[in-house]
């Protein structure tokens, strides 16, 4: 049973316009939730988090969104630009559960 | 910054080695952890260890064994290499009782099974 699901594989987008990632996740313990970026060949980064009790966390170009009732988080990037291409992951834990379980990524294409 | 320093970035090996994959943390984190990463099935919990000489089981542990004799480093051992563990191998720390659970990962480790 996945409890974190990334559905969209994959995206393209053109440079300049607005990326949106999205998430759901099963579990209704997880009440911290973060988006990883990983280029080829490196390990994944932290990019932005977001806690249960917010809906909403910005971070420059970067916003994350949660929806609590339909258990749905959605990164969005704007403008996007062709440094952005990578993998996105999507992660979610459960209060001193101490681990991330994760999603299958979402590679992401910003075209130039 | 946090660095998080895997052995190896890529190694080769025979069917039925005994592998050691290596990964070493400067930042004194008490969680690390051993991922592996394959295409369509993102990233996988194998090993966790919350403290010296603790592990716990992730969600694909079997044909995994781990040591953490010391704080800032954690070993993933394969007793038995077979193919079906040619793989993208991620170490992974944080810190422990902040709630935040950001990961610092490693550059990874490519482990070819032949």
């Amino acid at each position: 049973d996945q409890q974190v699901k990334q559905n969209s594989p994959s995206l393209s987008v053109q440079e300049g316009r607005i990326s949106i990632l999205n998430c759901d996740y099963t579990n209704s313990m997880f009440d911290y939730f973060l988006w990883y970026k990983k280029y080829p060949a490196e390990g994944p980064t932290f990019l932005i988090s977001i806690s249960s009790i917010k809906d909403k966390n910005e971070d420059g170009r970067f916003t994350v969104f949660l929806n609590k009732s339909a258990k749905h988080l959605s990164l969005h990037i704007v403008p996007s630009q062709p440094g952005d291409s990578a993998v996105y992951f999507c992660a979610a834990s459960a209060p001193n559960a101490g681990k991330s379980t994760f999603g299958d990524g979402t590679t992401l294409t910003v075209k130039p | 910054d946090v660095k998080v320093t895997q052995s190896s970035r890529y190694l080769v090996k025979r069917t039925g080695e005994k592998v050691f994959l290596e990964c070493v943390q400067d930042m004194d984190h008490e969680n690390m952890f051993w991922y592996r990463q394959d295409p369509g099935l993102g990233l996988r919990l194998i090993y966790f260890s919350y403290d010296v000489k603790m592990k716990e089981k992730g969600d694909i542990p079997e044909g995994y064994s781990v040591s953490r004799e010391k704080k800032e480093r954690f070993s993933l051992i394969l007793e038995s290499a077979s193919t079906n563990q040619t793989s993208m191998y991620l170490c992974a720390s944080s810190t422990a009782g902040t709630g935040d659970e950001k990961l610092f990962f490693g550059s990874g480790t490519q482990l070819s099974v032949l």
